[in-house]
């Protein structure tokens, strides 16, 4: 089945750790995104790449980075510049050059600092 | 700059009542598109519905109904005959049609429908 695959369901971090959140896509999406949310809000966007080997800041792009070698496969590392990183992260990817169509959502990595 | 306001923050319901959640956006673009989105307590976030900002036609889908009307920016959204399955955050969430925004969302901060038996 077609679908998107975040791993892993769970991370603890140290501080002062970097740590990488997996997200890899089997539908042949060109456009990939990062959304972080927090308790009581909504998503917010952190980085989104709509091609290989080019990707953009999103709103809260701050102590994160992300790469695009592979179109199934858009990885975000957690830097320790990261001052609040405990939050839920979600990675979704659409098909560039369909209008009006819908994101699809990996099933979200929940991350918390010890 | 793109806004989503979902003002209620929880929606508490009695199981086959029906429920509206509202939505409210700012955009400065003239397309646009308009989604909801279903996240229940697993996590993932589940489409719904969307809308072009050129089609204000209302439909149902099931149980589900919207209501878009531009002239006050709104896109509200009704489960009708609700269900304790139907107990999850819902999204209402903003996409631009230009090229470098292709697929960013702005979401509002969701409101929770709690249904009871």
């Amino acid at each position: 089945d077609g679908g998107i695959t975040q791993s892993p369901k769970y991370l603890f971090r140290k501080e002062g750790q970097n740590v990488t959140l997996s997200c890899e896509q089997n539908l042949n999406h060109d456009a990939m995104y990062w959304y972080r949310q927090d308790p009581g809000q909504g998503l917010r966007l952190i980085y989104y790449s709509q091609i290989v080997n080019d990707f953009q800041k999103g709103d809260i792009a701050e102590g994160y980075s992300v790469s695009r070698e592979k179109k199934e496969s858009f990885p975000l590392t957690v830097t320790s510049a990261q001052k609040n990183p405990t939050a839920f992260y979600l990675c979704a990817s659409i098909p560039t050059g369909v209008p009006n169509t819908e994101a699809f959502f990996g099933q979200g990595t929940r991350l918390t600092v010890v | 700059a793109q806004k989503v306001t979902q003002a209620q923050t929880e929606i508490s319901v009695v199981e086959k009542e029906d429920v509206t959640l509202d939505c409210v956006y700012e955009t400065r673009d003239t397309t646009y598109y308009l989604f909801w989105y279903k996240q229940p307590p697993s996590g993932e976030l589940v489409f719904l519905i969307r809308r072009n900002s050129f089609d204000e036609q209302n439909e149902i889908s099931g149980r589900y109904s919207w209501n878009f009307q531009k002239s006050t920016s709104s896109f509200n959204f009704t489960i009708t005959a609700s269900q304790v399955v139907d107990s999850a955050v819902y999204f209402c969430a903003l996409s631009e049609a230009r090229g470098d925004s292709w697929g960013k969302l702005q979401f509002g901060a969701g409101t929770q429908v709690v249904v009871t038996p």
